[in-house]
Protein backbone atom coordinates (compact mmCIF):
# COMPACT_ATOMS: atom_id res chain seq x y z
CA UNK A 1 0.00 0.00 0.00
CA UNK A 2 1.10 3.53 -1.04
CA UNK A 3 1.79 5.22 2.32
CA UNK A 4 3.41 8.29 3.68
CA UNK A 5 4.41 6.86 7.66
CA UNK A 6 4.88 9.49 10.96
CA UNK A 7 6.34 8.87 14.13
CA UNK A 8 5.82 9.39 16.71
CA UNK A 9 2.23 10.43 16.21
CA UNK A 10 1.94 12.07 19.55
CA UNK A 11 4.73 13.70 21.32
CA UNK A 12 4.43 15.57 24.72
CA UNK A 13 8.12 17.24 25.75
CA UNK A 14 10.06 19.81 27.65
CA UNK A 15 11.68 23.12 26.17
CA UNK A 16 15.51 22.97 24.55
CA UNK A 17 14.85 19.03 24.62
CA UNK A 18 16.09 18.00 21.43
CA UNK A 19 13.56 15.64 19.06
CA UNK A 20 13.17 14.13 15.84
CA UNK A 21 10.14 13.22 14.14
CA UNK A 22 10.58 10.89 11.46
CA UNK A 23 8.86 10.39 7.87
CA UNK A 24 9.24 7.58 5.49
CA UNK A 25 7.44 7.05 1.81
CA UNK A 26 7.41 3.73 -0.30
CA UNK A 27 6.47 5.42 -3.26
CA UNK A 28 9.81 6.40 -4.44
CA UNK A 29 8.57 10.04 -4.89
CA UNK A 30 11.47 12.42 -5.54
CA UNK A 31 9.64 15.21 -3.35
CA UNK A 32 9.11 15.75 0.06
CA UNK A 33 8.34 18.06 2.65
CA UNK A 34 7.01 19.13 6.37
CA UNK A 35 3.80 21.40 6.96
CA UNK A 36 2.91 22.77 10.40
CA UNK A 37 -1.18 23.37 10.68
CA UNK A 38 -2.36 25.91 13.07
CA UNK A 39 -5.59 26.96 14.27
CA UNK A 40 -6.71 30.13 12.13
CA UNK A 41 -3.47 29.82 10.20
CA UNK A 42 -3.54 26.85 8.03
CA UNK A 43 -1.17 24.51 6.49
CA UNK A 44 2.18 26.27 6.57
CA UNK A 45 5.32 24.67 4.81
CA UNK A 46 8.54 24.68 6.80
CA UNK A 47 10.85 23.21 4.75
CA UNK A 48 10.78 21.01 1.69
CA UNK A 49 12.71 18.97 -0.45
CA UNK A 50 13.69 18.02 -4.24
CA UNK A 51 15.39 14.82 -4.07
CA UNK A 52 18.39 13.01 -2.21
CA UNK A 53 20.64 15.92 -0.87
CA UNK A 54 18.50 18.86 -1.94
CA UNK A 55 16.68 21.10 0.95
CA UNK A 56 15.13 24.02 0.79
CA UNK A 57 13.12 26.74 3.20
CA UNK A 58 9.64 26.89 3.22
CA UNK A 59 7.22 29.37 5.19
CA UNK A 60 8.17 28.98 8.71
CA UNK A 61 11.20 27.55 8.85
CA UNK A 62 12.63 29.13 11.90
CA UNK A 63 13.73 26.70 14.77
CA UNK A 64 13.88 23.37 12.72
CA UNK A 65 15.85 21.57 10.38
CA UNK A 66 15.76 18.77 8.12
CA UNK A 67 17.93 16.24 6.33
CA UNK A 68 17.35 13.76 3.16
CA UNK A 69 20.01 11.47 3.12
CA UNK A 70 18.01 8.08 1.16
CA UNK A 71 15.51 9.19 -0.79
CA UNK A 72 12.59 7.50 1.25
CA UNK A 73 12.87 9.27 4.24
CA UNK A 74 13.34 13.07 5.83
CA UNK A 75 13.09 13.76 9.47
CA UNK A 76 12.37 16.79 10.91
CA UNK A 77 14.85 17.79 13.56
CA UNK A 78 13.62 20.58 16.43
CA UNK A 79 17.53 21.20 18.73
CA UNK A 80 15.55 23.14 20.95
CA UNK A 81 11.95 22.97 21.14
CA UNK A 82 10.07 25.95 22.46
CA UNK A 83 6.37 25.93 23.36
CA UNK A 84 5.70 28.23 19.90
CA UNK A 85 6.40 25.28 18.16
CA UNK A 86 3.49 23.04 19.66
CA UNK A 87 1.83 22.01 16.62
CA UNK A 88 0.55 19.54 14.17
CA UNK A 89 2.65 18.58 11.79
CA UNK A 90 2.52 16.64 8.64
CA UNK A 91 4.50 15.14 6.25
CA UNK A 92 3.81 15.00 2.22
CA UNK A 93 5.59 13.46 -0.77
CA UNK A 94 4.79 13.69 -4.28
CA UNK A 95 6.22 12.49 -7.99
CA UNK A 96 8.73 16.18 -9.17
CA UNK A 97 7.82 19.68 -10.55
CA UNK A 98 5.30 19.20 -13.08
CA UNK A 99 4.15 16.16 -12.70
CA UNK A 100 3.60 16.22 -8.98
CA UNK A 101 0.07 16.87 -9.60
CA UNK A 102 -1.17 14.93 -6.32
CA UNK A 103 0.65 14.85 -2.91
CA UNK A 104 0.60 12.02 -0.35
CA UNK A 105 0.16 13.38 3.28
CA UNK A 106 1.30 11.51 6.43
CA UNK A 107 -1.22 11.05 9.60
CA UNK A 108 -0.11 13.84 11.18
CA UNK A 109 2.41 14.13 14.35
CA UNK A 110 0.73 16.02 17.63
CA UNK A 111 3.56 17.67 19.53
CA UNK A 112 3.27 19.44 22.57
CA UNK A 113 6.46 21.39 23.97
CA UNK A 114 5.48 22.57 27.86
CA UNK B 1 0.35 31.84 -6.08
CA UNK B 2 -2.68 34.19 -6.61
CA UNK B 3 -5.25 34.42 -3.52
CA UNK B 4 -8.53 31.88 -3.26
CA UNK B 5 -11.59 32.11 -1.57
CA UNK B 6 -14.12 29.89 -0.57
CA UNK B 7 -17.48 29.89 2.05
CA UNK B 8 -16.29 29.07 5.84
CA UNK B 9 -18.90 26.36 5.74
CA UNK B 10 -21.40 24.60 4.05
CA UNK B 11 -23.80 21.98 4.75
CA UNK B 12 -25.73 18.91 3.04
CA UNK B 13 -27.89 16.40 3.17
CA UNK B 14 -26.54 12.81 2.99
CA UNK B 15 -27.34 11.12 -1.08
CA UNK B 16 -27.91 15.04 -2.28
CA UNK B 17 -25.12 16.31 -4.51
CA UNK B 18 -22.79 19.46 -3.06
CA UNK B 19 -21.33 22.14 -4.73
CA UNK B 20 -18.37 23.83 -3.47
CA UNK B 21 -17.45 27.28 -4.72
CA UNK B 22 -14.28 28.50 -4.87
CA UNK B 23 -13.35 32.20 -6.15
CA UNK B 24 -9.74 32.78 -8.00
CA UNK B 25 -9.88 35.82 -9.78
CA UNK B 26 -6.38 36.47 -10.05
CA UNK B 27 -5.76 33.23 -11.45
CA UNK B 28 -2.73 32.92 -14.37
CA UNK B 29 -2.29 30.71 -17.09
CA UNK B 30 0.08 28.56 -15.66
CA UNK B 31 -2.31 27.93 -12.43
CA UNK B 32 -3.76 24.70 -12.04
CA UNK B 33 -6.69 24.42 -9.89
CA UNK B 34 -6.37 21.76 -7.00
CA UNK B 35 -9.06 20.39 -4.54
CA UNK B 36 -7.73 18.57 -1.31
CA UNK B 37 -9.76 17.65 1.38
CA UNK B 38 -8.95 16.81 5.24
CA UNK B 39 -10.81 14.44 7.30
CA UNK B 40 -11.30 14.84 11.28
CA UNK B 41 -8.09 13.89 12.25
CA UNK B 42 -6.29 12.84 9.16
CA UNK B 43 -3.61 14.50 6.67
CA UNK B 44 -4.59 16.11 3.68
CA UNK B 45 -5.80 14.06 0.50
CA UNK B 46 -6.13 14.70 -2.76
CA UNK B 47 -9.77 15.13 -4.98
CA UNK B 48 -9.35 16.61 -8.01
CA UNK B 49 -7.25 18.84 -10.25
CA UNK B 50 -7.87 20.61 -13.19
CA UNK B 51 -6.50 23.34 -16.02
CA UNK B 52 -8.84 24.65 -17.97
CA UNK B 53 -11.52 21.95 -18.83
CA UNK B 54 -13.67 20.37 -16.88
CA UNK B 55 -12.64 16.72 -15.36
CA UNK B 56 -14.30 13.86 -13.53
CA UNK B 57 -12.71 11.21 -11.28
CA UNK B 58 -14.06 8.82 -9.33
CA UNK B 59 -14.37 11.07 -5.94
CA UNK B 60 -15.96 14.30 -7.26
CA UNK B 61 -16.31 16.33 -10.65
CA UNK B 62 -14.60 19.95 -11.45
CA UNK B 63 -16.35 22.50 -12.87
CA UNK B 64 -14.18 25.09 -14.39
CA UNK B 65 -15.39 29.26 -15.35
CA UNK B 66 -14.68 29.69 -18.80
CA UNK B 67 -12.57 32.34 -17.58
CA UNK B 68 -10.91 30.33 -15.16
CA UNK B 69 -11.91 33.09 -12.25
CA UNK B 70 -14.21 30.55 -10.35
CA UNK B 71 -14.43 27.25 -10.30
CA UNK B 72 -16.37 24.14 -8.20
CA UNK B 73 -16.03 20.98 -6.80
CA UNK B 74 -19.18 18.65 -7.21
CA UNK B 75 -19.63 15.68 -4.58
CA UNK B 76 -22.48 14.14 -6.45
CA UNK B 77 -23.98 11.88 -3.71
CA UNK B 78 -22.92 12.83 -0.61
CA UNK B 79 -21.93 10.42 2.22
CA UNK B 80 -21.19 10.86 5.68
CA UNK B 81 -17.51 10.08 4.82
CA UNK B 82 -17.24 13.41 2.95
CA UNK B 83 -17.37 15.62 5.69
CA UNK B 84 -14.25 17.73 5.79
CA UNK B 85 -12.68 20.42 5.21
CA UNK B 86 -11.89 21.06 1.52
CA UNK B 87 -9.44 23.06 0.24
CA UNK B 88 -9.46 24.96 -3.07
CA UNK B 89 -5.49 25.24 -4.24
CA UNK B 90 -3.46 27.34 -7.11
CA UNK B 91 -0.40 25.83 -8.28
CA UNK B 92 1.53 27.69 -10.60
CA UNK B 93 3.52 24.75 -12.67
CA UNK B 94 5.86 27.29 -14.03
CA UNK B 95 7.05 28.59 -10.24
CA UNK B 96 6.11 26.64 -7.03
CA UNK B 97 6.84 23.11 -8.44
CA UNK B 98 5.07 21.13 -6.07
CA UNK B 99 4.52 23.14 -3.22
CA UNK B 100 1.03 23.86 -2.16
CA UNK B 101 -0.36 26.87 -0.36
CA UNK B 102 -3.48 26.20 2.14
CA UNK B 103 -5.80 28.35 2.91
CA UNK B 104 -8.57 28.30 5.54
CA UNK B 105 -10.53 26.12 3.44
CA UNK B 106 -14.48 25.30 3.46
CA UNK B 107 -15.74 23.42 6.31
CA UNK B 108 -18.59 21.12 4.91
CA UNK B 109 -21.11 19.20 7.19
CA UNK B 110 -23.30 16.74 6.01
CA UNK B 111 -26.54 16.09 7.65
CA UNK B 112 -28.08 12.02 7.94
Amino acid sequence: EAQVTQNPRYLITVTGKKLTVTCSQNMNHEYMSWYRQDPGLGLRQIYYSMNVEVTDKGDVPEGYKVSRKEKRNFPLILESPSPNQTSLYFCASSRRLADSYEQYFGPGTRLTVT
Amino acid sequence: DAKTTQPNSMESNEEEPVHLPCNHSTISGTDYIHWYRQLPSQGPEYVIHGLTSNVNNRMASLAIAEDRKSSTLILHRATLRDAAVYYCILRDRETSGSRLTFGEGTQLTVNP
